[in-house]
């Protein structure tokens, strides 16, 4: 099947600037994470959704950052007045989540290389 | 809070030599682990996952790791490297309990090089 796609692959913008990056997690599936990689920082967790509930932002680096998922399926994360040091590759992943089972393997997209100038 | 130790950013293996990846974790409460593997320009591909139960875990490619409690360790090994093993790889950590969010904690990553 289809597996978590993240569009755009690649996003080129200036210094100031806002950017939308969209993440499709695999069907039914009901969490989703944003990831950050960047040379400085390694991969880093930045935003976790679990069906209805409140996301758990505690990774945000700063309130510029902002994710919302909407009907439960695709997500944006929105970063405002981009900064160079918001240059990175943004992982997206999904998993399907069970209840008093333990933890379910999360699985990623290709990623937005994403380039601040 | 959890921690992720690779040890070697970079290590080169002959083709049809032994891998070993070193990944140390720090974890207060029984941790889940986890092996994935990055190919240039591509996403993370789980090789392996410990929960619970056995503590060798088998993989996709020929990859295993062994949950050692007593060194907090998850080694990743593979008996003979193939030149497309070349990638890098992340060893991570995540709170094993309740049902609370999976995020998972990265150590810096190891890049493979197979040389022939």
């Amino acid at each position: 099947g289809a597996g978590v796609s993240q569009s755009p692959s690649n996003k080129v913008t200036e210094k100031g600037k806002d950017v939308e990056l969209r993440c499709d997690p695999i069907s039914g599936h009901t969490a989703l994470y944003w990831y950050r990689q960047s040379l400085g920082q390694g991969l880093e967790f930045l935003i976790y959704f679990q069906g209805n509930s409140a996301p758990d932002k505690s990774g945000l680096p700063s309130d510029r950052f902002s994710a919302e998922r909407t009907g439960g399926s695709v997500s944006t994360l929105t970063i405002q007045r981009t900064q160079q040091e918001d240059s990175a590759v943004y992982l997206c992943a999904s998993s399907l989540m069970y209840p008093g089972q333990g933890k379910a393997t999360q699985y990623f997209g290709p990623g937005t290389r994403l380039t601040v100038l | 809070a959890q921690s992720v130790t690779q040890l070697g950013s970079h290590v080169s293996v002959s083709e049809g030599a032994l891998v070993l990846l070193r990944c140390n974790y720090s974890s207060s409460v029984p941790p889940y682990l986890f092996w994935y593997v990055q190919y240039p320009n591509q996403g993370l591909q789980l090789l392996l996952k410990y929960t619970t139960g056995a503590t060798l875990v088998k993989g996709i490619n020929g990859f295993e790791a062994e949950f050692k409690k007593s060194e907090t360790s998850f080694h990743l090994t593979k008996p003979s490297a193939h030149m497309s093993d070349a990638a890098e790889y992340f060893c991570a950590v995540s709170d094993g309990f309740g049902d609370a969010g999976n995020m998972l904690t990265f150590g810096g990553g190891t890049r493979l090089m197979v040389k022939p």
